[in-house]
Formats: structure tokens, C-alpha cells, sequence
């Protein structure tokens, strides 16, 4: 089985604009969980997604947003970036997303706001 | 509020020397523990959890943890590591009933030959 998969893996962005990130879970996984990691702030919960609905959210500003299609992809989009908003961000996915269920991570996608 | 502390952001060792990391954790209602380990420039990948039963869990590469409900502690133990076992180590929980991963800081496991 593939694993989790995320585009772009790299990205480079201005302040003010607006970037949209996304993460394809492993097959027949429907939970999906993004994080964002900084070397400030450590790793830090964004959003999680099951069956296109948000479930569970982290302490980040509105600008900070998602969604999940019916084929569990995800997306995120920040909107209005900041300098503070480079970072690596990671998307996870579970079969079902119980607590006991073990998250598999993708790669990350690599954010720099110049 | 949950909180996880990894008491050492780094930890030297010599190849096939043992090895031990440390995560105490603090909630006031049961929790999930894992231990991820994340190479560079990749994601994270869980080397083990423990969800109930035995506190000695044994997990992937030759690592297990063991935990100790009255310390609040899951610290990870290795015998013998190599060069390959370099990498940053996350100990993490998950409070029952909610989705989402509380991390420590990372320790960043330097194995030198």
C-alpha cells in the first residue's frame, strides 16, 4: 500500500498570499490530521478531518483552514501568510481515527514565507 | 491541560552503546503514549504506543519503553544502537476521547562510532 502522500513538498510564498496544501491518506483510511512543525513551537495539532467533517481543532488563528473530500483527501489553505507561518506541515491518517489507532505521517510539506 | 516533557533536547552515544530517552507526561484523566521517531527531511514514523496491559512494550529497531503509571513516565531504552538510529525522537500522548497528538520537544539521538 502506498503511503501517505502530500504536494507540494516544497513551497516558497510572500507575505499576504494565500497557499493551499494537500495530503492523500493511505487507501481506505477516512481520518485525517494535520500539524504544523516549527522549531519554536515544536509540533503543534491543526485540524482533524473524518468523513468530510472537521471533528477536532488545535489553537490556530481562522487563517488557518481545511477540508476533506469524499475520497478522504485533504486540504488546507492558509490564508493572509505570515513570516511565522514557515514550517513544516505534516498530515497523518488513521483507518477510522480512534484515539488507540497509530497516525501515519507523510513527508511533510515545507513552507518558507519570505 | 495534557503536557508531555522530554527532559534532553539531545543525547550523544557511542554506536552499540545503550541508550535511554525521557518523557514524563502529566494529564488527570488516562491517556494513549507513543514514541515517533522523524529522520531528516522525512515525517514522522511510530516506533511504538501503549494503549493498555503490559507496561513493557516493545516496539520496531530493537526499541521498547516501559510505562510507569506512578512516575507519569514512558521513557524509551535501547541496548545497543547504530549510526543508523540517528535521527529526533517525539514522545507523545493522546487524551482518551480526543483525536489529537500532544508532542514533546524532540531529542535529537546523536549516535557517533
Amino acid at each position: 500500500k502506498a503511503g501517505v502522500t502530500q504536494t507540494p513538498r516544497y513551497l516558497i510564498k510572500t507575505r499576504g498570499q494565500q497557499v493551499t496544501l494537500s495530503c492523500s491518506p493511505i487507501s481506505g483510511h477516512r481520518s485525517v490530521s494535520w500539524y504544523q512543525q516549527t522549531p519554536g513551537q515544536g509540533l503543534q495539532f491543526l485540524f482533524e478531518y473524518f468523513s468530510e467533517t472537521q471533528r477536532n481543532k488545535g489553537n490556530f488563528p481562522g487563517r488557518f483552514s481545511g477540508r476533506q473530500f469524499s475520497n478522504s483527501r485533504s486540504e488546507m489553505n492558509v490564508s493572509t501568510l505570515e513570516l511565522g507561518d514557515s514550517a513544516l506541515y505534516l498530515c497523518a491518517s488513521s483507518l477510522g481515527g480512534g484515539q488507540e489507532e497509530t497516525q501515519y505521517f507523510g513527508p511533510g510539506t515545507r513552507l518558507l514565507v519570505l | 491541560a495534557q503536557s508531555v516533557t522530554q527532559l534532553d533536547s539531545q543525547v550523544p552515544v557511542f554506536e552499540e552503546a545503550p541508550v535511554e530517552l525521557r518523557c514524563n507526561y502529566s494529564s488527570s484523566v488516562s491517556v494513549y503514549l507513543f514514541w515517533y521517531v522523524q529522520y531528516p527531511n522525512q515525517g514522522l514514523q511510530l516506533l511504538l504506543k501503549y494503549l493498555s496491559g503490559s507496561t513493557l512494550v516493545k516496539g520496531i529497531n530493537g526499541f521498547e519503553a516501559e510505562f510507569n503509571k506512578s512516575q507519569t513516565s514512558f521513557h524509551l531504552r535501547k541496548p545497543s544502537v547504530h549510526i543508523s538510529d540517528t535521527a529526533e525522537y517525539f514522545c507523545a500522548v493522546i487524551k482518551r476521547g480526543f483525536q489529537k497528538l500532544v508532542f514533546g520537544t524532540g531529542t535529537r539521538l546523536l549516535v557517533s562510532p
